[in-house]
């Protein structure tokens, strides 16, 4: 069964330095799709960034970055020169290929809030 | 870009009442719709997903009859809960795949009281 794993609860970053929110997955399919996605306290999902698995370079998106390590199953984000705005609950996905029961859909991580200090 | 709306964004309803929550796609025709639902500080799980013109399926756990899904149209979908109680209070949230990725509603905190 394909699976999420974000094993930092909560992370601490000072304005204007960068960090990375780690993001580990386990899918036996050789085309799969990664997405990170920030909720802030509203809950409403922002998509940030996509990284699928046959694109040869990690993905870029304004001040995010996706660190993506195929052979690791890794998919970590980066969020360069860190704002107030950016404080709020971050979920790593990826779409569920197990069509028993559902089609399509995301699965989420269990999420990383990053707090952001002034 | 596509837009899913979503209504009401919080509601407060009595034990053993119903609500229903909607799922519009406002600018593509959404033929599936996923309803999740996400606790307190928790991951957002796949409730069900509703297909337009076809009975929705539910994940293993999920009442379907006390969660009922009905998707008449491609541009609306909706989620009643039934005879609600405190233990429902929870976020609820859709998602639909227009091209190009997922869009998501704004959700909807539901609190039982």
């Amino acid at each position: 069964a394909q699976k999420i794993t974000q094993t930092q609860p909560g992370m601490f970053v000072q304005e204007k330095e960068a960090v990375t929110l780690d993001c580990t997955y386990d899918t036996s399919d050789q085309s799969y799709g990664l997405f990170w996605y920030k909720q802030p306290s509203s809950g409403e999902m922002i998509f940030l960034i996509y990284q699928g698995s046959y694109d040869e370079q990690n993905a870029t998106e304004g001040r995010y970055s996706l660190n993506f390590q195929k052979a690791r199953k890794s998919a970590n984000l980066v969020i360069s020169a860190s704002q107030l705005g950016d404080s709020a609950m971050y979920f790593c996905a990826m779409r569920d290929l197990n069509y028993g029961g559902s089609q399509g859909n995301l699965i989420f991580g269990k999420g990383t809030k990053l707090s952001v200090k002034p | 870009g596509a837009v899913v709306s979503q209504h009401p964004s919080r509601v407060i309803c009595k034990s053993g009442t119903s609500v229903k929550i909607e799922c519009r796609s406002l600018d593509f025709q959404a033929t599936t719709m996923f309803w999740y639902r996400q606790f307190p500080k928790q991951s957002l799980m796949l409730m069900a997903t509703s297909n337009e013109g076809s009975k929705a399926t539910y994940e293993q756990g999920v009442e379907k009859d006390k969660f009922l899904i009905n998707h008449a149209s491609l541009t609306l979908s909706t989620l009643t809960v039934t005879s609600a109680h405190p233990e429902d209070s929870s976020f609820y949230i859709c998602s639909a795949r227009p091209l190009g990725g997922y869009t998501f509603g704004s959700g909807t905190r539901l609190t039982v009281v």
